[in-house]
């Protein structure tokens, strides 16, 4: 079956805008994560949703990033006024229940100039 | 708060033989689960194998196998028979079962080159 998918692979953008990322989970998947990873670093947590409420966004870094999950599926990280810093792989899982194997997705690789 | 630390940003082993990673972590809780994911050059991130805290036994998936040493807060990788295709970055994670939700903590990674 598919996996977790998640768009667009690339990003290139300039500092200061706004930048929306794209996690489509696996279907029936009720818990969704969001992690960022710099080059050469394990993935640090942001968020994560079970079904379309936001369990926990203690991981996000301040409150230029915000994330959504409106049906419970298809879930969005965006980024407002974005900076240098923020550039790296930003990485969606989803799991069938909280306590389950997280299934990551690609990637998308988020690049500031 | 949880912390995964691993020791050896890079290791190298010869292609059919055997390396260990190392993997220690810090946490108060006594229900957690630990894991090794591996991530290759494609930047995938791939479980490689888990182990639940309450559990004695060491996990084992075919190749690879795990030395959990709960009082000490060590959970080794081995991976026998090494192959080509095991060449990747291999993070090790931590996972609550209580009161920190079900997000993953994961250490620094272990870069392993296998040498033909």
């Amino acid at each position: 079956g598919a996996g977790v998918s998640q768009s667009p692979r690339y990003k290139v953008t300039k500092r200061g805008q706004d930048v929306a990322l794209r996690c489509d989970p696996i279907s029936g998947h009720v818990s969704l994560y969001w992690y960022r990873q710099a080059l050469g670093q394990g993935p640090e947590f942001l968020t994560y949703f079970n079904y379309e409420a936001q369990q926990d966004k203690s991981g996000l870094p301040n409150d230029r990033f915000s994330a959504e999950r409106p049906e419970g599926s298809i879930s969005t990280l965006t980024i407002q006024r974005t900076e240098q810093r923020d550039s790296a792989m930003y990485r969606c899982a989803s799991s069938p229940g909280p306590y389950n194997e997280q299934f990551f997705g690609p990637g998308t690789r988020l690049t500031v100039l | 708060a949880q912390t995964v630390t691993q020791s050896q940003p890079e290791m190298s082993v010869q292609e059919a033989e055997t390396v260990t990673l190392s993997c220690t972590y810090d946490t108060s809780e006594s229900d957690y689960y630990l894991f090794w994911y591996k991530q290759p050059p494609s930047r995938q991130m791939i479980l490689v194998i888990r182990q639940e805290a309450y559990k004695q036994q060491n996990a084992t998936e075919n190749r690879f196998s795990v030395n959990f040493q709960k009082a000490a807060k060590s959970f080794s990788l081995k991976i026998s028979d090494s192959q080509l295709g095991d060449a990747a970055m291999y993070f090790c994670a931590y996972r609550s079962q209580e009161t920190s939700g079900s997000r993953l903590t994961f250490g620094e990674g272990t870069q392993l080159t296998v040498n033909p």
